[in-house]
């Protein structure tokens, strides 16, 4: 299995809601991340997992919270969004040593697109 | 500061033409070098690249990295309507004791029939 899938494809919130987007892989890859683009522009990295440890934070609001429960398994929860904030939201892994590809090359998902009203 | 310039920024072709995409970075330690592909959705990966000099071909695309000049060229031949995308180059690269991509603005190339 050399995907990575995330849910849901399309979510919409209002600012005060709670919801959380899901990525998941099975290629035994311990780096997970999480990217958010904007249309027209390239992917924004925000976040690093790496071996289920936040490695990476680039300065992400606190409104944007993520958590990594298992090596397959990376969730983004979010609260309190903005109407800015509203963008596609991919997550990507990458292996290490034992896994599917190299450490660099990162795989990735579908993405989530998120509409904040 | 990490830089990645990409350039031209679009390029439209007729099918059947060849065209050369352009990458230069100047990045923190520097590790390797990877060439994406974006349709409607996610990228997609093409190469990924760490020795200068060396070629990496798959079908009508080839890629090669100079870690000298700091710069690295996406050759796609043979252009098909299906080639239609943007292209993504990102240096994979450490500005403390975490490696991570960052992505050039891409390429948006337009074949046409």
């Amino acid at each position: 299995d050399t995907e990575v899938t995330q849910t849901p494809k399309h979510l919409v919130m209002g600012m005060t809601n709670k919801k959380s987007l899901k990525c998941e892989q099975h290629m035994g890859h311990r780096a997970m991340y999480w990217y958010k683009q904007k249309a027209k522009k390239p992917p924004e990295l925000m976040f690093v997992y790496s071996y289920e440890k936040l490695s990476i934070n680039e300065s992400v609001p606190s409104r944007f919270s993520p958590e990594c429960p298992n090596s397959s398994l990376l969730n983004l929860h979010l609260h309190a969004l903005q109407p800015e904030d509203s963008a596609l939201y991919l997550c990507a892994s990458s292996g290490l040593a034992g896994g599917h590809g190299s450490y660099n090359e990162q795989f990735f998902g579908p993405g989530t697109r998120l509409t904040v009203l | 500061e990490d830089k990645v310039v990409q350039s031209p920024l679009s390029l439209v072709v007729h099918e059947g033409d060849t065209v050369t995409l352009n990458c230069s970075y100047e990045v923190t330690n520097f590790r390797s070098l990877l060439w994406y592909k974006q349709e409607k959705k996610a990228p997609t990966f093409l190469f990924m690249l760490t020795s200068s000099g060396i070629e990496k071909k798959s079908g009508r695309l080839s890629s090669i990295l100079d870690k000298k000049e700091l710069f690295s060229i996406l050759n796609i031949t043979a252009t098909q309507t299906g080639d239609s995308a943007v292209y993504l180059c990102a240096p994979y690269h450490s500005g403390g004791s975490n490696y991570k991509l960052t992505f050039g603005k891409g390429t948006l190339l337009t074949v046409n029939p």
